[in-house]
């Protein structure tokens, strides 16, 4: 089954203490982004993946980090978490940024106390 | 200042009474607008994808439509299974291919 794979689902942490939220797709797309939903803001962008090695900035970039060294993972790092940080993120993936389609994973709800 | 902006936040809509839900841009030259349903608790899941003024899709009991500077999305005869979170999102021009913008999303309820 084609899917986005995100983990953990859930995740309650404290201040400072580095997390990783994966993310896996299954697609063989090249395309992958990352998103975080705060009610009343929306989805706001976070960073995104041209390809393998190649990352960019999205809106909200600031106290987050990705890499992409397999086409299919794209981990999202919070080396310092913060309390401003705790907000539902959704790692998404498309054949390529030139292709509409995004499939999103289930989501990760991050609590930062 | 947002680049999309979606109307009304919120709508409440007995089934089998049609409406719309519009998506408003301000970048010029867009290089594509998409539809996004997302139900509670799970990620957007996609709808539409529309590219130049006049260009129209439907499905099912959803079309929608792209003018110069908004989009529509019409529903018609909806049913409760029709409740759900829409979201707008636009790929604007001038920007690196990578970059989305959404809207914040117009949620819709269905009541029998």
């Amino acid at each position: 089954e084609a899917q986005v794979t995100q983990n953990p689902r859930y995740l309650i942490t404290v201040t400072g203490k580095k997390l990783t939220v994966t993310c896996s797709q299954n697609m063989n797309h090249e395309y992958m982004s990352w998103y975080r939903q705060d009610p009343g803001l929306g989805l706001r962008q976070i960073y995104y993946s041209m390809n393998v090695e190649v990352t960019d900035k999205g809106d909200v970039p600031e106290g987050y980090k990705v890499s992409r060294k397999e086409k299919r993972n794209f981990p999202l790092i919070l080396e310092s978490p913060s309390p401003n940080q705790t907000s539902l993120y959704f790692c998404a993936s498309s054949l390529a940024a030139t292709n509409e389609k995004l499939f999103f994973g289930s989501g990760t709800q991050l609590s930062v106390l | 200042e947002d680049q999309v902006t979606q109307s009304p936040e919120a709508l409440r809509l007995q089934e089998g009474e049609s409406s719309s839900l519009n998506c408003s841009y301000t970048v010029s030259g867009l290089r594509g607008l998409f539809w996004y349903r997302q139900d509670p608790g799970k990620g957007p899941e996609f709808l539409f994808t529309l590219y130049s003024a006049g260009e129209e899709k439907e499905k099912e009991r959803l079309k929608a439509t792209l003018t110069k500077k908004e989009s529509f999305l019409h529903i018609t005869a909806p049913k409760p299974e029709d409740s759900a979170t829409y979201l707008c999102a636009v790929h604007p021009p001038g920007s690196t291919l990578g970059r989305l913008y959404f809207g914040r999303g117009t949620q819709l309820t269905v009541w029998p």
